[in-house]
């Protein structure tokens, strides 16, 4: 079934561990997204890539890594986990840039 | 900047009510503009979209017209279910303004429908 896969489900992450989040679509997509979630505040992008080879920046990045290697995945790293990453986060793609975005299930992270 | 504005909620209903979440948004190009619903527990998934003026998206028995008069997406269902519980969000994609045409998200609306 096509769609986006992440893993993990969720997590309990200690402070100051590294952390990467896996993003994988079988769409073909050419657009990748990355947003957390947190109540109250709705959802804000943190990276995006356009293309396989290149990413941005979204609102709010620092602390967040992210590469695209290929067109399928879209890994997000944590490099020194902080308790205000706790969040769920949802990868995302669309065909391309503007187009409508399909989500992943999420992965829900705990740092303690 | 691109900004999404969105009924506050929670709204609850009683089955087979009338639902309308308002959306209004502000956008310096040409947007497209989607409804999605989050189940609980679950990711955010495409309800409908439109994606120019006068445009009406629908799915589900969910409508909504896309007024560039009034800046403006608001969501309907003429007759809700329990099913249709969930948290939905109002959401533009600029391809003419600033945005690189990333998706700008209202904050939510909690909807319960009781039986």
């Amino acid at each position: 079934i096509a769609g986006i896969t992440q893993a993990p489900t969720s997590q309990i992450l200690a402070a100051g561990r590294r952390m990467t989040l896996r993003c994988t679509q079988d769409m073909r997509h050419n657009a990748m997204y990355w947003y957390r979630q947190d109540l109250g505040l709705g959802l804000r992008l943190i990276h995006y890539s356009n293309t396989a080879g290149t990413t941005g920046k979204g609102e709010v990045p620092d602390g967040y890594s992210v590469s695209r290697a290929n067109t399928d995945d879209f890994p997000l790293t944590l490099a020194s986990a902080v308790p205000s990453q706790t969040s769920v986060y949802f990868c995302a793609s669309s065909r391309d840039r503007g187009y409508e975005q399909y989500f992943g299930p999420g992965t829900r992270l705990t740092v303690t | 900047g691109d900004s999404v504005t969105q009924m506050e909620g929670p709204v609850t209903l009683s089955e087979e009510a009338f639902l309308t979440i308002n959306c209004t948004y502000t956008a310096t190009g040409y947007p497209s503009l989607f409804w999605y619903v989050q189940y609980p527990g679950e990711g955010l998934q495409l309800l409908l979209k439109a994606t120019k003026a006068d445009d009406k998206g629908s799915n589900k028995g969910f409508e909504a017209t896309y007024r560039k008069e009034t800046t403006s997406f608001h969501l309907e269902k003429g007759s809700v279910q329990v099913s249709d519980s969930a948290v939905y969000f109002c959401a533009l994609s600029d391809r003419g303004g600033g945005s690189n045409y990333k998706l700008t998200f209202g904050k939510g609306t909690l909807l319960t429908v009781n039986p």
